[in-house]
């Protein structure tokens, strides 16, 4: 089956630097991917739709600037977190869609990263 | 994509069938009902889909109501291991917006 491969799956920055997190499809092309943030405690919230070859899409108050992401080839997207803050550190989840399809339609999620920004 | 009602948390003891509902009163007819779980600080893992018929793989059953208004989610034989958040997803299979919509989920508390 599909394979999503998120890497680091762990973190700690200080505070002003950046984070890069990667999001590999390792068995199938993706031409889109899904970058997920999940407090503790919360549901999963969908930050941006990432698209090979094209600017991301950012959900409403998702800041762009800040959260860089890059789709530079159908098997890799990568999320980069700008001058972290504390209020960053989060658990971020990639998502990735195999259009051969399959019983789950595509979507196949990586192991997550757990971001802490001291 | 329709709205998901679940219950916050269920506990079940180890050995015994997990029934989860889900209720999607709002659904479409050409909506699926998916699931998903969570374990703790893992990315989500698919469990099952269907549109209308009941479904079963090697994880889970998924019962859907006639008027597929709600449905159910099966383990037959819950294990230590099924502690998770399980999240009732409804939505088109293939549209334009593409991604997953997650809502609070059912935290399940498997006991020994």
């Amino acid at each position: 089956g599909a394979v999503v491969s998120q890497h680091p799956s762990r973190v700690i920055c200080k505070s002003g630097t950046s984070v890069k997190i990667e999001c590999r499809s390792l068995d199938f092309q993706a031409t889109t991917m899904f970058w997920y943030r999940q407090f503790p405690k919360q549901s999963l919230m969908l930050m941006a739709t990432s698209n090979e070859g094209s600017k991301a899409t950012y959900e409403q108050g998702v800041e762009k600037d800040k959260f860089l992401i890059n789709h530079a080839s159908l098997t890799l997207s990568t999320l980069t977190v700008t001058s972290a803050h504390p209020e960053d550190s989060s658990f971020y989840i990639c998502s990735a869609r195999d259009l051969r399809g399959g019983a789950n339609y595509g979507y196949t999620f990586g192991s997550g990263t757990r971001l802490t920004v001291v | 994509d329709a709205k998901t009602t679940q219950p916050t948390s269920m506990d079940c003891a180890e050995g015994r069938a997990a029934n989860l509902p889900c209720n999607h009163s709002t659904i479409s007819g050409n909506e699926y009902v998916y699931w998903y779980r969570q374990i703790h600080s893992q990315g989500p893992q698919y469990i099952i889909h269907g549109l209308k018929n009941n479904e079963t793989n090697e994880m889970a059953s998924l019962i859907i109501t006639e008027d597929r208004k709600s449905s159910t989610l099966i383990l037959p034989h819950a294990t230590l291991r099924d502690t998770a958040v399980y999240y009732c997803i409804v939505r088109v299979a293939y549209n334009a917006g593409n991604m997953l919509t997650f809502g609070g989920g059912t935290r399940l508390m498997v006991k020994p």
